[in-house]
Parts: C-alpha cells; structure tokens; sequence
C-alpha cells in the first residue's frame, strides 16, 4: 500500500526565509502528488499538483514543487515566506486506479516569525 | 469559497448519544469521501462512495456508517458517540481521477 512520510513536523522560519519541506511516498508507479494547506480556521485548499509533464510544478501563493521519482519525493518550496505562510502543510499521493483515493501524510506545521 | 458544506462546525454532545454530520456539496461529484484527523496528525480515510447507493470503508476502521442516496448529501452517523469518537472529520469530493479534493469546512466533534 501506497504511504506519505513527511519528516518535518513543525518548521519556523523568520520572514523572507527560504522554505523547502520534505514529503517522501512508497509507490513504485505512477502516482499522483498532491500539496494541501490549512490555514488556522480554514479548510483544507489545493496548493499545487503534479500529474504529469514538467517535474516542477508551480502553485498558488508563490510556492512551487518539484517531483523527482528517482528519489520518490515531492519537497515544496518557497523563496522567501511571508507571515502569512503559517499554516499546515499536507503531502499526498494517489495512485490512479478505480478507488480514487487520496492518501495523507501528517502534516508539517510552518510557523512564521514576523 | 469550497462549494462543499459541513454542518454542524463544532459539536459537543453526550456520550450515547446519536448523531449525524451533515456534508453537501454542489459541484454535482460522483466521489465523496470522509476523513478523520486529530490535531497534528494525519487524514485517515473512514468513508468514501463513488455515486448514488455506493458506500465503501476506508482505510481506518470507524463505527461511523454513512449513505448516499443524492449526489450532492454524503451524512455520517454514530449510532451512539463515545469519547473515543472525539476527533475533527473533514468531508471531501472529486470530480474525477485527474483532480484532487475539494474539503470542507470540517465538523469538530467532541463527546463528553
């Protein structure tokens, strides 16, 4: 079965700071990749995607990520935060198939220091 | 604006009580799912249906059963809540494989 590690649970960062949060997945195939964000209150919103084509993939918000299937990773990245990045930040993966479900890692909380 | 919709938001009942969470969505998606998720922890699929009369159990056993019998209305239901059942559920759809999830708002249970 498909799994989603993300080895960082809680970053902070000072504003301006460079920000790369590690997501790893077990799936030797294709999968799909997935960046979600929770902002304090709100519900879970789609930041980026990746299905096929160019392994960089550009987001909402300035964030981008970049898939390297040799590594079976999907880090996120960002050049410089803004106070207003604090939030959670969800890895997933799914394999495309009739179940159509989407599998989670467990979060990183980044916290931003104005 | 998520065209997704959990009512109620924040929920503290009694335990043995019954109770259903309501989850609507108007985007006219044949998937819908449910997750579970504790305070910094992971999504844990309980529920999903992939149409009108198709429910499934997901990957995290739950006590919570579910039904679909419109497109748009996806409740769960615990028969009889317990302190165990404490926890934020979070209600999402999909259009399709090629598309990822809208969620909603999230219900808040707490059992008391």
């Amino acid at each position: 079965a498909q799994s989603v590690s993300q080895h960082n649970h809680h970053v902070i960062l000072s504003e301006a700071a460079s920000l790369e949060l590690g997501c790893n997945y077990s799936y030797g195939g294709t999968v799909n990749l997935f960046w979600y964000v929770q902002y304090p209150g709100q519900h879970l919103q789609l930041l980026l995607k990746y299905f096929s084509g160019d392994p960089l993939v550009k987001g909402i918000k300035g964030f981008e990520a970049e898939f390297i299937k040799s590594k079976f990773s999907f880090n996120l990245r960002k050049p410089s935060v803004q106070w207003s990045d604090t939030a959670e930040y969800f890895c997933a993966v799914n394999v495309p198939s009739s179940a159509s479900k989407i599998i989670f890692g467990s979060g990183t909380r980044l916290s931003i220091r104005p | 604006e998520a065209d997704i919709y959990q009512t109620p938001r924040y929920l503290v009942i009694g335990t043995g009580k019954k109770i259903t969470l309501e989850c609507s969505q108007t985007m006219g998606h044949d998937k819908m799912y449910w997750y579970q998720q504790d305070p910094g922890m992971e999504l844990h699929l309980i529920h999903y249906s992939y149409g009108v009369n198709s429910t499934e159990k997901g990957d995290l056993s739950s006590e919570s059963t579910v039904s679909r019998i419109r497109t748009e209305h996806f409740p769960l239901t615990l028969e009889s809540a317990r302190p165990s059942h404490t926890s934020q559920y979070l209600c999402a759809s999909r259009q399709g494989a090629d598309y990822g999830y809208t969620f909603g708002s999230g219900t808040r249970l707490t059992v008391v």
